[in-house]
């Protein structure tokens, strides 16, 4: 099956500190990525969602400034968590959609835990 | 809009005890999907199953069955004869056509050996 691949998997950071995290379709072109966070004990809850080469659609709730989401290439999605706080410590867990045979198809990162100190 | 309830938080099994998880959906999509990912320990999401709004057999995967009604907007998903390896969070979802997946808040399952 399709895979996709996030990067770090785990990342600890001081407050105040910015921190990128990678999202990457290793096999396929992904026409769409969304950004998922998960506290503890919670469900998925969706940040946003990005198509290539224009700006992400967010959630109600979610601030544009503080997670910053790029969508560079097909393959590659980015979300930045400025000036991190504890408040941001979460599992946070990517997906590309792969439209194939007229079906879209969302394959789900393996998720980087963020602790922010 | 679109929601996913599942109203059991959590469930306790003795293993080789069948069980099933419930999950009931709302949407307003003529066209949409159901998922249920399990979630071990480890965090990573496991795919379980995918069924479109047009499909309502019952399917059966080894232990697994799930039971598709949309008359009650449920798609309940059983385990046979459970195993400690089971044991996770199981997460229904739903999906329009082109659109991002909502998740259930979760069904966290524990088997008792």
């Amino acid at each position: 099956g399709a895979v996709v691949s996030q990067h770090p998997s785990r990342v600890i950071c001081k407050s105040g500190t910015s921190v990128k995290i990678e999202c990457r379709s290793l096999d396929f072109q992904a026409t769409t990525m969304f950004w998922y966070r998960q506290f503890p004990k919670k469900s998925l809850m969706l940040m946003a969602t990005s198509n290539e080469g224009s700006k992400a659609t967010y959630e109600q709730g979610v601030e544009k400034d503080k997670f910053l989401i790029n969508h560079a290439s097909l393959t590659l999605s980015t979300l930045t968590v400025t000036s991190a706080h504890p408040e941001d410590s979460s599992f946070y867990i990517c997906s590309a959609s792969w439209r194939r045979e007229g079906l879209n198809t969302q394959y789900f990162g393996p998720g980087t835990r963020l602790t922010v100190l | 809009a679109q929601k996913v309830t599942q109203a059991q938080t959590e469930i306790s099994v003795v293993e080789k005890e069948d069980v099933t998880l419930d999950c009931v959906y709302e949407t307003r999509d003529t066209t949409y999907y159901l998922f249920w990912y399990k979630q071990p320990p480890s965090g990573e999401l496991v795919f379980l199953i995918r069924r479109n709004s047009f499909d309502e057999q019952n399917e059966i995967s080894g232990r697994y069955s799930w039971n598709f009604q949309k008359s009650t907007s449920s798609f309940n998903f059983t385990i046979t004869a459970s195993q400690v390896v089971d044991s996770a969070v199981y997460f229904c979802a739903l999906s329009g056509y082109y659109d991002k997946v909502i998740f259930g808040p979760g069904t966290s399952l524990s088997v008792i050996p």
